[in-house]
């Protein structure tokens, strides 16, 4: 699986747009990146998976350079509740275990 | 409401005293999975099965036994439990097709082992 790189924790304020890139320098070419937002004592949520250029769901936006090196997920408009640990993961079609490895990801703070 | 759940949410035990956390999903999953996680580590697997009947171990199966008898149910049984096993334990599931990364996870147990 290959390595992810995020910012340790971020802070923002309610309305902001709010961006927070992940780096893979060794992404294969069947992997795909995948985000998932966990709140304290809660599980981790499925956010948005994409393999190139953008992807966009009613949640978020994932962009993804030529590349594919890094990938950036934007939160519009953030609100007090966008508050959590936010996690890149990067891996191919795991047909198998399907074990995902959450690294330590970013903690998102959004403040009033 | 298409959902993971388990039960208990919250157990304190002590150490040896048999216990079962049950999962259920109610989205016809084919895979399901035990998680763990600990500050500093991460989320590990535990057990994980595809489908009715089949079963195996991940990263960190020992002092664990599962099972699946029925495709919406995976229950997490510690025999015999150890202060080590304190943690909080995630079920996941998803759908057999697509890229195996959009699981649905459970609320999630807090053991505590004394």
């Amino acid at each position: 699986l290959a390595k992810t790189t995020q910012p340790i924790s971020m802070d923002s304020y309610e309305g902001q747009e709010v961006n927070i890139t992940c780096s893979h320098n060794n992404i294969a070419t069947n992997d795909y990146i995948t985000w998932y937002q966990q709140f304290p004592s809660q599980g981790p949520r499925f956010i948005i998976q994409g393999y190139k250029t953008k992807v966009t769901n009613e949640v978020a936006s994932l962009f993804i350079p030529a590349d594919r090196k890094s990938s950036t997920l934007s939160l519009p408009r953030v609100s007090l509740s966008d508050t959590a640990v936010y996690y890149c993961l990067v891996g191919d079609r795991n047909t198998g275990r399907r074990a995902l490895t959450f690294g330590s990801g970013t903690r998102l703070q959004v403040q009033p | 409401e298409a959902q993971v759940t388990q039960n208990p949410r919250y157990l304190i035990t002590v150490t040896g005293k048999k216990l079962t956390v049950t999962c259920s999903q109610n989205m016809n999953h084919e895979y399901m999975s035990w998680y763990r996680q600990d500050p500093g580590l991460g989320l590990r697997q535990i057990y994980y099965s595809m489908n009715v009947e089949v079963t195996d171990k991940g990263d960190v199966p020992e002092g664990y036994k599962v099972s699946r008898k029925e495709k919406r149910n995976f229950p997490l049984i510690l025999e015999s439990p150890s202060p080590n096993q304190t943690s909080l334990y995630f079920c996941a599931s998803s759908h057999q097709s697509g890229t195996g990364h959009e699981q649905y996870f459970g609320p999630g147990t807090r053991l505590t082992v004394t």
